[in-house]
């Protein structure tokens, strides 16, 4: 089947770098999408991995690994608004199948 | 520009009700997809949509339908609703539909009683 995985939840502080990983059981996807959600909020596109390699996007970068099937998610100057739900989400051809989400905590 | 559109916002029904969802895409964007979310995992995804014609669906019963109108907005029809059919509803869309971007919509949160 396909699935990804990531770890359910991570805390932080405020300033400091996290790493959400994400590895993933399938194959033939398009690229690798990370989406921030708040909560009662719609995902939010952070970024898109379609080759290896980062991508970096002001304080967000992210990695992907395709001969490892893994990517990450690393978030730089943490604030306290970070703090939401993080998903890494599979493109098969422009369905898209998502982990089960990290939530993140930021702590003052 | 304005994003992703969804209506309505929130919505309640009784158990066996049909309700009908709507979205308008991104100004250009001839792909809209439908994603269920229950409270605590990852949107699940129901249909793909490309100059109306439908690219993919996902693991749903029949109860789940959905339609894409020549401006490219869409809708997605849930026939004898059950418990289980609560949650928020997400509308996603792109240029064509494959390798690139989507954008969601605000969703619409069902709940059935």
């Amino acid at each position: 089947g396909q699935s990804l995985e990531q770890p359910s939840e991570v805390t932080a502080v405020e300033g400091a770098i996290v790493q959400i990983n994400c590895t993933y059981q399938t194959s033939g996807f398009y690229g690798l999408s990370w989406y921030q959600q708040h909560d009662g909020g719609a995902p939010t596109f952070l970024s898109y991995n379609a080759l290896d390699g980062l991508e970096e996007t002001g304080r967000f970068s992210s990695f992907l690994s395709r001969s490892d099937s893994y990517g990450y998610l690393l978030l730089q100057e943490l604030q306290m608004k970070d703090s939401a739900s993080y998903f890494c989400a599979g493109d098969l051809s422009g369905k898209l199948i998502f982990g089960q989400g990290t939530e993140l905590s930021v702590k003052p | 520009d304005a994003g992703v559109t969804q209506s309505p916002t929130h919505l309640i029904k009784t158990r066996g009700q049909q309700v009908t969802l709507r979205c308008s895409p991104i100004s250009g964007h001839k792909s809209v997809s439908w994603y269920q979310q229950v409270l605590g995992q990852g949107p699940q995804f129901i249909f793909q949509y490309y100059e109306k014609e439908e690219r993919g669906r996902g693991n749903f019963p029949d109860r789940f339908s959905a339609r894409q109108f020549p401006n490219y907005s869409s809708e997605l029809n849930v026939n004898a609703l059950l418990l289980g059919d609560s949650a928020l509803y997400l509308c996603a869309s792109s240029f064509s539909g494959g390798g690139e971007t989507q954008y969601f919509g605000p969703g619409t949160r069902l709940l059935v009683l």
